[in-house]
């Protein structure tokens, strides 16, 4: 079946310091991924969506800058959090799509929670 | 752009009680998906259901892309299906999975 791994479960960095978070995708090919946060209040936010072979599109508040992603093959996307302050905390969530198009369900990762300190 | 409105945003049963949680959108629909989300933050994806109905044990979900809603049907339910429920959608030309904000459903047993 079709599985997607995230990791690290959680994370507690300093302030100002920078958290990587990866995404694999095992059992289809991950022609999408899309990054979201959810914050403590447990709302989701997309920060961005990558699509193989087309520039990943940020939504508003959201920045390249700040957080870098990488979707380099099929199977793997990773996200960073460069310069986390308090106001990044919350669960990062990955939900890789296979298949062309815009149609195909969602599969995610479990998450990776930043605590900030 | 589109938007989610997922309702009620909380919900008590008593045990044996059914639960019927909505979805609706401002867009037209591509796809609709409802998750459970663990309390250690993992969603599991229960249906993906663009259209028509679906069902899974105590479960079912209908899609009417006509009257724009999903809804999630929980027959009998049990202290075990406490927790939270989302749906994400996306329309077809901005490809952007969007969820609603979460029903918490508690079961008392």
């Amino acid at each position: 079946g079709a599985l997607v791994y995230q990791y690290p479960r959680r994370t507690i960095c300093k302030s100002g310091t920078s958290m990587r978070m990866e995404c694999q995708a095992v059992g289809f090919q991950a022609t999408s991924v899309a990054w979201y946060r959810q914050s403590p209040q447990k709302t989701f936010e997309l920060i961005a969506l990558s699509t193989v072979n087309s520039a990943i599109k940020y939504e508003q508040n959201f920045t390249q800058e700040k957080f870098p992603i990488s979707h380099p093959n099929l199977s793997f996307s990773s996200m960073t959090v460069l310069n986390a302050y308090l106001e990044d905390r919350g669960l990062y969530l990955c939900g890789a799509r296979e298949g062309l198009g815009n149609t195909g369900q969602l599969y995610f990762g479990e998450g990776s929670k930043l605590t900030v300190l | 752009g589109q938007q989610v409105q997922q309702s009620p945003a909380s919900l008590v049963l008593q045990e044996g009680e059914n639960a019927e949680l909505q979805c609706n959108f401002s867009t037209s629909l591509n796809s609709m998906q409802w998750f459970y989300q663990r309390p250690g933050g993992s969603l599991v994806s229960l249906f993906y259901n663009p259209s028509g109905t679906k069902q899974s044990g105590r479960l079912t979900s209908t899609t009417v892309i006509k009257e724009r809603r999903s809804s999630l049907h929980i027959s009998s339910s049990q202290t075990t299906d406490s927790g939270t429920y989302l749906c994400a959608m996306d329309s077809g030309g901005n490809y952007k999975p969007t969820f609603g904000k979460g029903t918490s459903l508690v079961v008392h047993p």
